[in-house]
């Protein structure tokens, strides 16, 4: 099951300077998309979201951009921090019951 | 600020042997699931659970697995007659709706089948 793929799987940036993590996902009947981080020895923890009619949404330092036609979408994160090193997990669902995941992306921001 | 809660935090069983895995979801949530990870892999979707019922399942939730809700509070995931390739770590989460369906987590147990 490959809808949903992260193909980067770290990523190192250095503090101060903006992280780009990409998602490209297979299925168009997928309405919601969301990031979710997580730390080592804790679970997924939401981080933010976009539905389908949007392009872009912003929360803070964090903002998805989606783009429907290339089916792709990103998370920025601007300007980064050291605390913000963690798996980040592109995710969609389709309306119903089940989220998808992506494999992560494992960012570690250099002081 | 509510938390998802699952105990244990790690078990290790015998291969064969049944595990139950349990999670206190957050209270005013209608919706409940178990995902898993193999270490290195991918967050999976293994079930969601609504109005006492299974709503959803994946391919990997086969006879092998069940789920409950036996009081209301609590919601449980038994593993009969494990097998190595159960070793994983289980996450359950609830959400409050299924539209932009975000879930909130708990901090998952791992089990590790000898």
């Amino acid at each position: 099951d490959q809808q949903v793929k992260q193909n980067s799987p770290s990523l190192s940036v250095q503090e101060g300077r903006i992280s780009i993590l990409n998602c490209d996902y297979t299925n168009s009947m997928f309405d919601y998309f969301l990031w979710y981080k997580k730390y080592p020895a804790e679970g997924p923890t939401f981080l933010i979201s976009i539905s389908s009619i949007k392009d872009k949404n912003e929360d803070g330092r964090f903002t998805v951009f989606l783009n429907k036609s290339a089916k792709h979408l990103s998370l920025h994160i601007v300007p980064s921090q050291p605390g913000d090193s963690a798996v980040y997990f592109c995710a969609a669902s389709a309306g119903g019951f089940k989220t998808i995941f992506g494999a992560g992306t494992r960012l570690f921001v250099k002081a | 600020e509510p938390e998802v809660t699952q105990t244990p935090s790690h078990q290790v069983t015998q291969m064969g042997q049944e595990v139950i895995l349990r999670c206190v979801p957050i209270s005013n949530h209608l919706y409940f699931y178990w995902y898993r990870q193999i270490l290195g892999q991918k967050v999976e979707f293994l079930v969601s659970f609504y109005n006492n019922e299974i709503s959803e399942k994946s391919e990997i939730f086969d006879d092998q697995f069940s789920v409950e809700r036996p009081d209301g509070s609590n919601f449980t995931l038994k593993i009969r007659s494990t097998k190595l390739e159960d070793s994983a770590m289980y996450f359950c989460a609830s959400s409050v709706s299924t539209g932009a369906n975000v879930l909130t987590f708990g901090a998952g147990s791992r089990l590790t089948v000898l």
